[in-house]
């Protein structure tokens, strides 16, 4: 157990709907990464927050936001769904900033769009 | 931009040999090298990270070499196992950018 923990852990959901997934991090990291993983396919890095601000982004399409709250726990927002974004979404934490900083993972939300 | 290519794509070793993936980097700054292994539905976990101050690391049946001149790195698994069997991520990053993970390379161990 890595001490992030991400719910729910199961989503199915129609196209064009929009739905929430929610991640905690470990206690004491401020940083929280988005990773949407499809599958048999590698890591692809969506966006990262720390201390509540947005530091870094990756390929996170305009359809996806996310934000992280003042108790550090961070969302992501998925609408108008399509098909394809049915894939695994993982969230990670690190107690700083830089991309040099261990990050670690929680168990994922699987996301089946219909 | 920066990159990370990892090779192979998947391996198949009978149980009991030797492990070897490895991974070439594009950003000359990075000093951090994650290597995260991925069981089938599971989260990816660190399983080793070294940093490029040293050249190479060791856990248990686990070791890590760094070839900062050559920008490449490489995992070793040494005495298999069918528990080894995972799908594993190499990653590059240096302090003030982003983390680039390669695509993954599906291992297998035959019994």
């Amino acid at each position: 157990d890595s001490g992030v923990t991400q719910t729910p852990k199961h989503l199915i959901t129609a196209t064009g709907q929009r739905v929430t997934l929610r991640c905690s991090p470990r206690s004491g990291d401020l940083s929280v990464y988005w990773y949407q993983q499809s599958l048999d396919q590698g890591l692809q890095f969506l966006i990262q927050y720390y201390n509540g601000e947005e530091r870094a982004k990756g390929n996170i399409l305009e359809r996806f936001s996310a934000q992280q709250f003042p108790d550090l726990h961070s969302e992501l927002n998925l609408s108008s769904l399509e098909l394809g974004d049915s894939a695994l979404y993982f969230c990670a934490s690190s107690m700083r900033s830089g991309g040099d900083d261990t990050q670690y993972f929680g168990p994922g939300t699987r996301l089946t769009v219909l | 931009g920066e990159n990370v290519e990892q090779h192979p794509s998947t391996l198949s070793v009978q149980e009991g040999d030797s492990a070897v993936i490895k991974c070439t980097y594009s950003d000359s700054a990075s000093n951090y090298f994650p290597w995260y292994k991925q069981e089938l539905g599971k989260r990816p976990q660190l399983i080793i990270d070294i940093r490029s101050n040293v050249g190479e690391k060791k856990d248990q049946r686990i070791a890590v070499t760094l070839n900062k001149t050559a920008k490449h790195f490489s995992l070793h698994i040494t005495e298999t196992q069918p528990e080894d069997s995972a799908v594993y991520f190499c990653a590059a990053s240096r302090g003030a950018s982003k983390i680039i993970f390669g695509s993954g390379t599906r291992l297998s161990i035959r019994p």
